[in-house]
């Protein structure tokens, strides 16, 4: 078991450019979170999906922010125009049918220049 | 506003002492999970509860949702228990989980 997989770990991209981030949830798990790390706000969740579906994206802002889950095995965070603010580690959970415990990926790295 | 309040922020203990972190929740959670960060900055699990209290070896973590908080207790610490520990809660009604800001731990010889 490979555990969360997430690509690429570290990211630099310039001030307006589109950042795609990638995460593969533990095999079976149906139930991938999103959740963004600062040293200013924390740990703070972003989105949900449970059987590829959105549930809950309280968390997420609501521009230029926006996450899907084609298929079971991979989910993506799509950062539009990216802003220096948007600098963070993003990581990525999964877990069984949306019940805990979750488990988490490793993170992406994102830094905007 | 902020749900969970995690202290304390930094603890130092000599190798073989003890010591709990403690969150506290201002609203009532349905579970709660402890987390240590690794040296690769992943987060690594270490306890989910929905009520009552778990051991792991070293340590061990209570939960009481009427109560509103959870601890984790460290004791005869290591070297290797160093790194920083977050709880994180469950609210009701949902599945996101709600982090506290966390507890470095020092552990020294």
């Amino acid at each position: 078991n490979a555990g969360v997989i997430q690509t690429p770990r570290h990211k630099v991209t310039g001030k307006g450019q589109e950042a795609t981030l990638w995460c593969e949830p533990i095999s079976g798990h149906s139930a991938v979170f999103w959740y963004r790390q600062t040293i200013v706000q924390g740990l703070e969740f972003l989105t949900y999906f449970r059987n590829q579906a959105p549930i809950d994206d309280s968390g997420m802002p609501k521009e230029r922010f926006s996450a899907q889950m084609p298929n079971q095995s991979h989910s993506t965070l799509k950062i539009q125009s990216t802003q220096p603010q948007d600098s963070a580690v993003y990581l990525c959970a999964s877990s069984l049918e949306g019940a805990p415990p979750q488990y988490f990926g490793p993170g992406t790295r994102l830094l905007v220049l | 506003g902020d749900q969970v309040e995690q202290s304390p922020s930094a603890l130092s203990l000599h190798e073989g002492t003890g010591s709990a972190l403690r969150c506290n929740f201002t609203t009532t959670m349905r579970a709660v999970q402890w987390f240590r960060k690794n040296s690769r900055g992943s987060l690594i699990n270490l306890f989910y509860l929905a009520s009552g209290t778990k051991e792991n070896g070293r340590l061990k973590s209570a939960f009481d949702s009427k109560e509103r908080y959870s601890t984790l207790h460290i004791r005869d610490a290591q070297l290797e228990d160093s790194g920083t520990y977050f709880c994180a809660a469950e609210a009701q009604g949902g599945r996101a989980l709600i982090f506290g800001t966390g507890t470095t731990v020092s552990v020294s010889p």
